[in-house]
């Protein structure tokens, strides 16, 4: 069975400064891999996703993520954070186009001025 | 980008009563939907895949008969909550794949139950 592991339950990060969350999945064969964002009492929302082709992956606001295959992880990174990308993420995972997903605990990211 | 929209976004009922949420794809056929059950500050549990037409698919765990499942058309779900007791109080979220697009699953803006 597929899993998700977001080891940090909490981050946080000065504005403006760089930041790493951390995903690592477990699944046989090569999965397709998400982020997704969700604002307090929101829905969630695609940040980015990869399938296949080049690892490192460009999403919307200026977050990007890279699939390493030899470590099973699928890591986000944005170099300046802002205040407006409090939130928490969610990495998730799942084995077959357009099927169901399997997330992770997902981060809680906090922004301080 | 492909909509999928909740009704209602939060409801509040009391304990032995049924509340239905509905899930509805706005500009696309949805085939298979699924539902998901998010738990204050935990993250988001698969309930079940809903496919139109047919019986929906329950994870284990997930009584059937305490949450009724129906995918009547292509652009509706509805999730059941029957019998509500407060442990049942959570934000709901429905997703759906749209046909030809690549694996990626579109969510609603989630229900919120509360049940006194």
């Amino acid at each position: 069975a597929q899993s998700v592991t977001q080891p940090d339950i909490h981050i946080t990060v000065s504005e403006g400064a760089s930041l790493e969350l951390r995903c690592n999945y477990s699944y046989g064969a090569t999965p397709y891999l998400f982020w997704y964002v969700q604002s307090p009492g929101q829905g969630l929302q695609l940040l980015l996703k990869y399938f296949s082709g080049d690892t490192l992956v460009q999403g919307i606001k200026g977050f990007e993520a890279e699939f390493k295959r030899s470590q099973s992880s699928f890591n986000l990174r944005k170099p300046s954070v802002h205040w407006s990308d409090a939130a928490e993420y969610f990495c998730a995972v799942s084995k077959e186009y357009g099927n169901k997903l399997v997330f992770g605990a997902g981060t809680i990211l906090r922004v301080k001025s | 980008g492909a909509v999928v929209s909740q009704h209602p976004s939060w409801v509040i009922c009391k304990s032995g009563t049924s509340v239905k949420i509905e899930c509805r794809s706005l500009d696309f056929q949805a085939t298979t939907m699924f539902w998901y059950r998010q738990f204050p500050k935990q993250s988001l549990m698969l309930m079940a895949t809903s496919n139109e037409g047919s019986k929906a698919t329950y994870e284990q765990g997930v009584e059937k008969d305490k949450f009724l499942i129906n995918h009547a058309s292509l652009t509706l779900s509805t999730l059941t909550v029957t019998s509500a007791h407060p442990e049942d109080s959570s934000f709901y979220i429905c997703s759906a794949s749209v046909p030809g697009l690549t694996g990626e699953l579109f969510f609603g803006e989630g229900s919120r139950l509360t049940v006194l």
